[in-house]
């Protein structure tokens, strides 16, 4: 069975700290992504990446970036955090051409 | 810029009874998924439908796909209470399959007894 795993399921920062969220999967999958999921506004993407040190802006990117230096690990980064990134952040991963995608459980992330 | 819209956005209904979502999508995309997310949890992927009239059924559930209409539907035949969650559809960005999905914006289901 498929497995993304994100670090954190819940976290609580302050406004202006640097934030990394982190995601492993442990399937050879190319594809990574990153989303947030907002009441009444479903999921959008914000990152993917199909190889290691490639990444692709999604639709809504502005205020983060993101990391893959392997290919099963793909890291969200907020910058300086602000309150309007509160969010659920959901990763997740499949191989190129194949879909399902697979998510992790989700990071719950509030910006105080 | 691709839409992907999902309605109702809501639906309340009584176990037993049958119902329809609906799904209708802006680009010419022939595959489209279809997802469940239970309350506090990730989602789980339902159906994966990638051809124009395809079909797909699990338990109470049916998927099919019209990509002429870029309409997708999902119908819950004599609904129970477990069924009760959040569904989502999603069509492919584009890019052979390495874009991601977007998605609509869920259909929150709830079934009373």
């Amino acid at each position: 069975d498929v497995k993304v795993t994100q670090s954190s399921r819940y976290l609580v920062k302050r406004t202006g700290e640097k934030v990394f969220l982190e995601c492993v999967q442990d399937m050879d999958h190319e594809n990574m992504f990153w989303y947030r999921q907002d009441p009444g506004l479903g999921l959008r993407l914000i990152y993917f990446s199909y190889d290691v040190k490639m990444k692709e802006k999604g639709d809504i990117p502005e205020g983060y970036s993101v990391s893959r230096e392997k290919k099963e690990r793909f890291s969200l980064i907020l910058e300086s955090a602000s309150t309007n990134q509160t969010s659920m952040y959901l990763c997740a991963s499949s191989f190129i051409g194949v879909k399902p995608l697979h998510f992790g459980n989700g990071t719950r992330l509030t910006v105080t | 810029e691709l839409k992907v819209e999902q309605n109702p956005l809501f639906l309340s209904m009584q176990e037993g009874k049958n119902y329809t979502i609906y799904c209708n999508y802006s680009t010419t995309s022939d595959r489209l998924y279809w997802y469940r997310q239970d309350p506090g949890k990730s989602l789980e992927s339902l159906f994966v439908l990638l051809s124009n009239g395809a079909v797909k059924q699990e338990g109470r559930l049916m998927a099919s796909l019209d990509t002429k209409a870029r309409l997708s539907t999902l119908h819950i035949t004599a609904a129970v209470h477990d069924l009760s969650a959040t569904y989502f559809c999603a069509v492919d960005r584009g890019g052979g399959g390495a874009d991601g999905l977007t998605f609509g914006k869920g259909t929150h289901l709830i079934i009373q007894p």
